[in-house]
């Protein structure tokens, strides 16, 4: 198994206050990305990083921002909690195979259930 | 657009039998990856198999396969001799560029 942590695993939180999840990973991927999911829409992409201080906008990346100051560690913040960023949110990451990117895949960590009340 | 779709919101399959979720996807990315993941109910993600648009062949990972319809722009999945284990949600993905984009899933039952 790829060596991919998140913390916290669950936390619950209230509307308006600040919010950082946090993945670690072992195996020294250049990628590492950001997921949310929810009902009906499978996963949608948050933020994702191409390296140290690398960081690009997903298709759902209103409220969010990242940041990753060391190759082991991408942390997701929500500056300003609401209620329709309850979700589960997973991290992911993959080597990337530089000349062929298209064949490189993507490992998750084990996710983080945040409830925004 | 880069698009995925899965049409199937729920699929029942009996124990033993071979079942077929399907996947279609659309890009103009001429280079692309098409993955298959399963999520049991437990919540990880579990990688499964993988398909490059360049490979001729379809791609096989014991009793995974992906049926690659490059034309008709469609990746199912293909479980042989399903098993109760196999009851989870699957989704498909696609790869262009830096970028992953997910289905909305399947749900599959496994009945004995």
């Amino acid at each position: 198994d790829a060596g991919i942590t998140q913390s916290p695993r669950h936390k619950v939180t209230e509307t308006g206050t600040p919010v950082t999840l946090r993945c670690h990973q072992t195996e020294n991927h250049r990628y590492m990305y950001w997921y949310r999911q929810d009902p009906g829409h499978g996963l949608r992409l948050i933020h994702y990083s191409y390296g140290v201080k690398d960081t690009d906008k997903g298709e759902v990346s209103d409220g969010y921002s990242v940041s990753r100051s060391k190759t082991e560690d991408f942390l997701l913040t929500l500056e300003s909690a609401t209620s329709s960023q309850t979700s589960v949110y997973f991290c992911a990451i993959s080597a990337g195979s530089g000349s062929i990117p298209a064949t490189d895949t993507q490992y998750f960590g084990p996710g983080t259930r945040l409830t925004v009340l | 657009a880069q698009k995925i779709t899965q049409t199937q919101p729920g699929m029942f399959v009996q124990e033993k039998e071979a079942v077929t979720l399907d996947c279609t996807y659309d890009t103009s990315d001429p280079s692309y990856g098409l993955f298959w993941y399963k999520q049991p109910s437990s919540g990880e993600m579990i990688f499964l198999i993988y398909q490059g648009s360049y490979d001729q062949q379809n791609a096989t990972e014991g009793r995974y396969s992906l049926n690659f319809q490059k034309a008709r722009k469609s990746a199912n999945l293909v479980i042989s001799a399903s098993q109760l284990g196999d009851s989870a949600m699957y989704f498909c993905a696609m790869r262009t560029g830096n970028q992953f984009y997910f289905g909305t899933g399947t749900s599959l039952t496994v009945i004995p």
